[in-house]
């Protein structure tokens, strides 16, 4: 069963704390993405990969940090940099470069909150 | 230059009737338009999508229409259902780009 897997579903943690939100691929995309939810704003690209260790930060990447070091997973964690840290967390992934579809495959989500 | 607006924020149709969705971009450079579908607690989905060469696209009751010149692209629902209810967005990229840019996204209610 091919497919994107986020886990938690909810997430909850108290203010300092960092935690990591896990990403799972088994659609053999090079490209994956990890963007932020909240409402009435749409959807904020946070940070993504093209390729194994290599990685760039998107639009809102501040208090974030993100590692590739599979093709299968791309982590993220929120530091306690960051400063309004709860939302809907997604991760999507691409074929990428080596293809000429620009489809993204979104997973199911994390709800974190910190309070 | 890299945004994507999209309106109207919300929406409520009768069951039966047309939805219709907009959004507006300012980048030339954008050639790939899609649409995502998305229910509550759920990962957003691809609905449909288009490139600039063509003036619309229609998969079922779906329709992406496209204005070149206007720079806008919309979306249109025929025969709008209850089970259509969702939160749509538009999205943007550029070739070689690898990114979507995003609209606001519109929430859709269709009433039975």
């Amino acid at each position: 069963d091919g497919g994107i897997t986020q886990s938690p579903k909810y997430l909850f943690r108290k203010e300092g704390q960092n935690v990591t939100l896990s990403c799972e691929q088994n659609l053999n995309h090079d490209a994956m993405y990890w963007y932020r939810q909240d409402p009435g704003q749409g959807l904020r690209l946070i940070y993504y990969s093209q390729i194994v260790n290599d990685f760039q930060k998107g639009d809102i990447a501040e208090g974030y940090s993100v590692s590739r070091e599979k093709k299968e997973s791309f982590p993220l964690t929120v530091t306690s940099a960051q400063k309004n840290p709860t939302a809907f967390y997604l991760c999507a992934s691409s074929i990428g470069m080596a293809g000429t579809s620009y489809e993204q495959y979104f997973g199911p989500g994390t709800r974190l909150t910190v309070t | 230059q890299q945004q994507v607006k999209q309106s109207p924020q919300s929406l409520i149709v009768q069951k039966g009737g047309i939805s219709i969705i907009n959004c507006a971009y300012e980048n030339t450079a954008f050639d790939y338009f899609p649409w995502y579908q998305q229910f509550p607690g759920k990962g957003p989905a691809l609905l449909i999508a288009i490139r600039p060469d063509v003036s619309e696209k229609k998969e079922g009751r779906f329709t992406i229409s496209f204005n070149k010149s206007a720079k806008q692209f919309s979306l249109h629902i025929m025969d709008s259902q209850p089970g259509d209810s969702a939160t749509y967005f538009c999205a943007a990229s550029m070739r070689g780009a690898q990114k979507l840019v995003f609209g606001q996204g519109t929430r859709l209610t269709i009433n039975p």
